[in-house]
């Protein structure tokens, strides 16, 4: 498609339960992006993904969080066991050829944990 | 972890003012500035991607320069119009492969 498709827009969940977030990247886009907005505007960055290989992942809280690029499939976030301080917006983008090039950002899902 | 620093946080002008926006980053190991504006509930938009000492983008209204020797970019406004008011997010990528993202810059504008 021609844009970044993120479901689902909203999700609640108890703490404790687990948390499964998907982003379809634009078609073509080779590089994947996700970000967790927590606090006003502060965008963290979590893990990167080129193609279906994980091109970064320094920002990913390694105990409970994983994420999947796999081939004719959205990308996936998965949090385990979420806690309080889970909730938060978290944020895909898609880009042509890497950080050198502007990322196109999806409309976010927003997670919030009870 | 990297710094990248914007000022100010918020800033509030009137219909036909022009303004301006500071975002300072680490200079060494840089590669590239990255500007989006964002409006609450919608998704960042790029504006601009900037990666030579010097360099200055432009479009429409709005424009950006990049100083990579002392780790700073100006995003200019011309003539602020009420739909310009959203958030303007500067990220800086340096030596990694990820983008670090500073606090923004929260413009409104009064018609």
């Amino acid at each position: 498609g021609e844009e970044v498709a993120q479901t689902p827009k909203h999700l609640v969940r108890g703490e404790g339960q687990k948390a499964k977030l998907y982003c379809a990247p634009i078609k073509g886009h080779s590089y994947v992006f996700w970000y967790q907005q927590v606090l006003k505007n502060e965008f963290k960055f979590l893990i990167s993904f080129q193609n279906e290989n994980v091109f970064d992942e320094t920002g990913m809280p390694k105990e409970r969080f994983s994420a999947k690029c796999l081939p004719n499939s959205p990308c996936s976030l998965e949090i385990q066991a979420t806690k309080l301080e889970d909730s938060a917006v978290y944020f895909c983008a898609s880009s042509p050829r890497g950080l050198g090039n502007e990322q196109f950002f999806g409309p976010g899902t927003r997670l919030t944990v009870l | 972890i990297l710094n990248v620093e914007q000022s100010p946080q918020s800033l509030h002008v009137q219909e036909g003012d022009s303004t301006n926006f500071t975002c300072s980053f680490p200079s060494s190991n840089f590669y590239a500035l990255h500007w989006y504006r964002w409006e609450t509930a919608k998704s960042p938009e790029a504006l601009f991607v900037m990666t030579l000492n010097g360099d200055e983008k432009k479009k429409g209204r709005i424009s950006a320069t990049l100083n990579t020797k002392e780790g700073y970019s100006y995003l200019y406004i011309k003539g602020s119009q009420p739909e310009d008011s959203a958030t303007y997010l500067c990220a800086s990528h340096n030596a990694g492969n990820m983008l670090t993202f500073g606090g923004g810059t929260r413009l409104m504008v009064k018609p």
